[in-house]
């Protein structure tokens, strides 16, 4: 079946305009999370939604950075007065409930700020 | 929070060598322990995974094993195939599902 998909694949933007980026997870999968892998690391914990809501956001950087699941499914990671500190690949994954389930991601979308 | 470390950072094997990853978790509670190899420009993808009621797993060329007491766990390739030439990440999970990763071990398998 049809992985988790992230739109688009790359983003050029400039210090200071607004992006958004897209996640669209495995059908069925209740369990929404969002990493950011900086060049070397490993993927880093922004924030995770069970149904509709955000169980856990403690891994946001700042108030710039903000997201929503709106129907329990496509998620949106919004990123305000981008700075050329926010480059970095944006994953996505998903993952059936309850608690146990393997997280499944998507190729990520790869933020460059000039 | 938990803390993964990751050990070595390269690894560099011949073709038909094993190869081992180590890893360390902090806190007692993480209860998942998956393991994942992520491709260039492609997203990590489950290779295998132990939870912390077993001690040992094994799936073909590939085996973890899991010491609660420790707190470490390890990633084992056998009969390493130039196709296993990849970053690998070990993580950590709690029963919130908070999944922490580690930073990650670039494999590279000479033929």
């Amino acid at each position: 079946g049809a992985g988790v998909s992230q739109t688009p694949s790359n983003k050029v933007t400039e210090k200071g305009k607004y992006v958004e980026l897209r996640c669209d997870p495995i059908s069925g999968h209740t369990a929404l999370y969002w990493y950011r892998q900086s060049l070397g690391q490993g993927p880093e914990f922004l924030i995770y939604f069970q149904g509709t809501g955000a169980a856990d956001d403690s891994g946001l950087p700042n108030d710039r950075f903000f997201a929503v699941r709106p129907e329990g499914s496509v998620s949106t990671l919004k990123i305000q007065r981008t700075e050329r500190g926010d480059s970095a690949v944006y994953l996505c994954a998903s993952s059936l409930a309850p608690t146990g389930s393997p997280l499944h991601f998507g190729n990520g979308t790869r933020l460059t700020v000039t | 929070g938990e803390n993964v470390e990751q050990h070595p950072s390269t690894l560099s094997v011949q073709e038909g060598d094993s190869a081992v990853i180590k890893c360390t978790y902090s806190d007692s509670a993480s209860n998942y322990f998956p393991w994942y190899k992520q491709e260039l420009g492609k997203g990590p993808q489950l290779i295998i995974d132990i939870r912390s009621n077993v001690g040992e797993k094994k799936d073909q060329r590939i085996a973890v094993t899991l010491n609660k007491t420790a707190k470490h766990f390890s990633l084992h390739i056998t009969e390493t195939q130039p196709e296993d030439s990849a970053v690998y990440f070990c993580a950590a999970r709690q029963s919130y599902q908070k999944v922490t990763f580690g930073t990650g071990t670039k494999l590279q398998v000479i033929p």
